[in-house]
């Protein structure tokens, strides 16, 4: 089993539209969670962190974190065309370990 | 503004040629971390300083190696680079290991090429 595990995609939503992008972890004394974008052939750059259960917004996104199912997702409301590129969700236990990444498309 | 930088950007080396990536920060954090990413895969960490001590991934091939002569700058060594190697190498600091320090900030990335 992965540690940290995402849905490759790709995840495809019109402009405008919520795009909702999950993540699942295995080590349950986990305990910090970061929601990375990547666009292609650049490095990740942080969009989120959450430490506690419940949700965490920050202007268009929001980070959900729930320690007893072992997920934490984002939600991008009004969803842009400059929002297309991958998401890493990564998990810190002992080190920090990444997804595989979600891809998103936003069609205009 | 407070940063982390890499050089080169782009790397042509041939096969069995060692090479040497650099990493520079002035973020002034306690924590450097080397990454590989293969394309489509999650950043893979290699290892990381945790001001000088170093902290080596079990499944971190011998072939790379790391130097930190000082809290800005820190050293990804290849020293006989395979064609497996091609990939984007990721320089990744944060201000410290416990918990709310840890979010790491990523420079630019190096893009590695073995012909």
């Amino acid at each position: 089993q992965k540690e940290v595990e995402q849905n490759s995609g790709p995840l495809s939503v019109p402009e405008g539209a919520i795009a909702s992008l999950n993540c699942t972890y295995s080590d349950r004394v986990s305990q910090s969670f970061f929601w990375y974008r990547q666009y292609s052939g650049k490095s990740p750059e942080l969009i989120m962190s959450i430490y506690s259960n419940g949700d965490k917004e920050d202007g268009r996104f929001t980070a959900q974190l729930n320690k007893a199912s072992q997920y934490v997702s984002l939600l991008i409301r009004d969803s842009q065309p400059s929002d297309s590129a991958t998401y890493l969700c990564a998990v810190i236990s002992n080190d920090m370990r990444f997804g595989a990444g979600t891809r998103l498309t936003v069609k205009p | 503004d407070a940063m982390v930088i890499q050089n080169p950007r782009y790397q042509v080396t041939q096969f069995g040629k060692p090479v040497t990536l650099s990493c520079s920060q002035t973020l002034n954090h306690n924590v450097m971390y080397w990454y590989q990413q293969k394309s489509s895969q999650a950043p893979k960490l290699l290892f990381h300083y945790y001001d000088k001590d170093f902290n080596n991934e079990a499944d971190t091939p011998d072939n790379f190696q790391s130097r930190r002569p000082n809290t800005s700058f820190c050293f990804l060594d290849i020293r006989s680079p395979g064609l497996g190697d091609t990939a984007m190498y990721l320089c990744a600091t944060s201000r410290d290991l416990g918990q709310g320090y840890q979010t790491q900030y990523f420079g630019p990335g190096t893009r590695l090429l073995v012909l």
